[in-house]
């Protein structure tokens, strides 16, 4: 099936510890995407890569860090640096096909502290 | 900030049409409305979205006002399942992303 596969499900970290989430997705999008959501809260931005080998920085990202080897790949490496890193993680893609940017998402990471 | 408002709940009957209120009065000319929902504990599911004209597909509606400050999400017959938090997105943002504010939690009792 096509579609953006995140894993794991659910992550624990230990302090100091960094951890990876994985993004995967077999579109052929371009453009990929990380949003962190707090309990209640809406998206918030962290990363967002438009092309192979290019990321910005979103809202908020101090603490994380990204890398766009492959087109089809966005993995996500929360650092010791990020002290309140307790949420839900969510990667998404999207194509612009000239009518509007539509971004999909994956299930989503639930990361927790121990 | 987020560029839209939308109540932060309604409740819709099973089987009739729910009807989702969003405004977005600070909308450009070039910008979408984008409509997601979530359900609980998962990934957000794009709905549809419009820049002008009404637009409909197979899940529902969307009514934009000629001015363009305002527009409607309409499930035609509303089901369990489509108990969610509903987000209308103005896309803005430099970089593209999809500015998600609190939503509408729609809940749909039987």
């Amino acid at each position: 099936d096509g579609g953006i596969t995140q894993s794991p499900k659910y992550l624990f970290r230990k302090e100091g510890q960094n951890v990876t989430l994985s993004c995967e997705q077999n579109l052929n999008h371009d453009a990929m995407y990380w949003y962190r959501q707090d309990p209640g809260q809406g998206l918030r931005l962290i990363y967002y890569s438009q092309i192979v080998n290019d990321f910005q920085k979103g809202d908020i990202a101090e603490g994380y860090s990204v890398s766009r080897e492959k087109k089809e790949s966005f993995p996500l490496t929360v650092t010791s640096a990020q002290k309140n890193p307790t949420a839900f993680y969510l990667c998404a893609s999207s194509i612009d096909r000239g009518r509007g940017n539509i971004q999909y998402f994956g299930a989503g990471t639930r990361l927790s502290v121990l | 900030d987020a560029k839209t408002t939308q109540p932060p709940s309604m409740d819709c009957a099973e089987g009739r049409a729910a009807n989702l209120p969003c405004n977005h009065s600070t909308i450009s000319g070039n910008e979408y409305v984008y409509w997601y929902r979530q359900i609980h504990s998962q990934g957000p599911q794009y709905i549809i979205h419009g820049l002008k004209n009404n637009e409909t597909n197979e899940m529902a509606s969307l009514i934009i006002t000629e001015d363009r400050k305002s527009s409607t999400l309409i499930l035609p017959h509303a089901t369990l399942r489509d108990t969610a938090v509903y987000y209308c997105i103005v896309r803005g943002g430099s970089q593209g992303n999809l500015i998600f504010g609190k939503g509408t939690k729609l809940s749909v009792k039987p």
